[in-house]
């Protein structure tokens, strides 16, 4: 299976500031997606991100507040913007593997805005 | 649109005690069903794939079932080690790769 290193693994930041978070695949994947995971809620995805190709946005989510790139079939970032204390939560990332449909999860970014 | 819905929301078991925890699913076509454990601060870890109706999936003390509305993922005599958020996602036909989750059972077992 993949191994994804996401930095960083946590942080604390004033409120109308920006984050971004990477992540990286140790082999190319295709699919790529970012979750976010509030205290004691399960996951809700924020957007797919294909190499080549605009992310695709989940409803409630713009990219203004979260751009992400994806410049090759290893690596993607996610920055979460003029943050609030509202996005306070973890953030993850998640590949699917070529050929394959299990996605594997990153660590997270346990972000807290103050 | 596709929903799961996970049961129970908690449960606690003595070690040794062995349970099932349930993920109910509606979704238009079903590419494929999967099982995550959660540690505390810690991302969703694989356990299992289920694509079709009546499909079983066996891991140590673990056991994945899928029917056509349901999943159980079945606990064996577990052990503390076991305490964890069980997550269950299924993911559609559509061609979007979306993978919608439950919420999760977090499972605490007694020593």
């Amino acid at each position: 299976s993949a191994v994804i290193s996401q930095k960083p693994s946590r942080d604390i930041c004033q409120r109308g500031t920006s984050l971004t978070i990477q992540c990286q695949v140790d082999s190319q994947v295709t699919m790529m997606f970012w979750y976010r995971q509030q205290p004691g809620q399960s996951l809700t995805l924020i957007a797919t991100a294909n190499q080549g190709s605009e992310a695709t946005y989940e409803s409630g989510f713009v990219i203004d507040k979260f751009p992400i790139s994806r410049p090759n079939l290893t690596f993607s970032t996610l920055t979460v913007s003029n943050m609030s204390p509202e996005d306070s939560s973890i953030y993850l990332c998640s590949v699917e593997e070529r050929g394959g449909s299990e996605a594997f999860f990153g660590q997270g970014t346990r972000l807290t805005v103050v | 649109e596709d929903q799961v819905t996970q049961s129970p929301e908690a449960l606690r078991l003595q070690e040794g005690e062995s349970s099932s925890l349930n993920c109910s699913y509606t979704v238009s076509g079903l590419r494929g069903l999967f099982w995550y454990r959660q540690d505390p601060g810690k991302g969703p870890e694989f356990l299992f794939t289920l694509y079709s109706a009546g499909e079983e999936k066996e891991k140590e003390r673990l056991k994945a079932t899928l029917t056509k509305k349901e999943s159980f993922l079945h606990i064996t005599a577990p052990k503390p080690e076991d305490s964890a958020t069980y997550l269950c996602a299924v993911q559609d036909t559509s061609g979007t790769y979306k993978y919608i989750f439950g919420t999760g059972t977090r499972l605490k077992v007694l020593a």
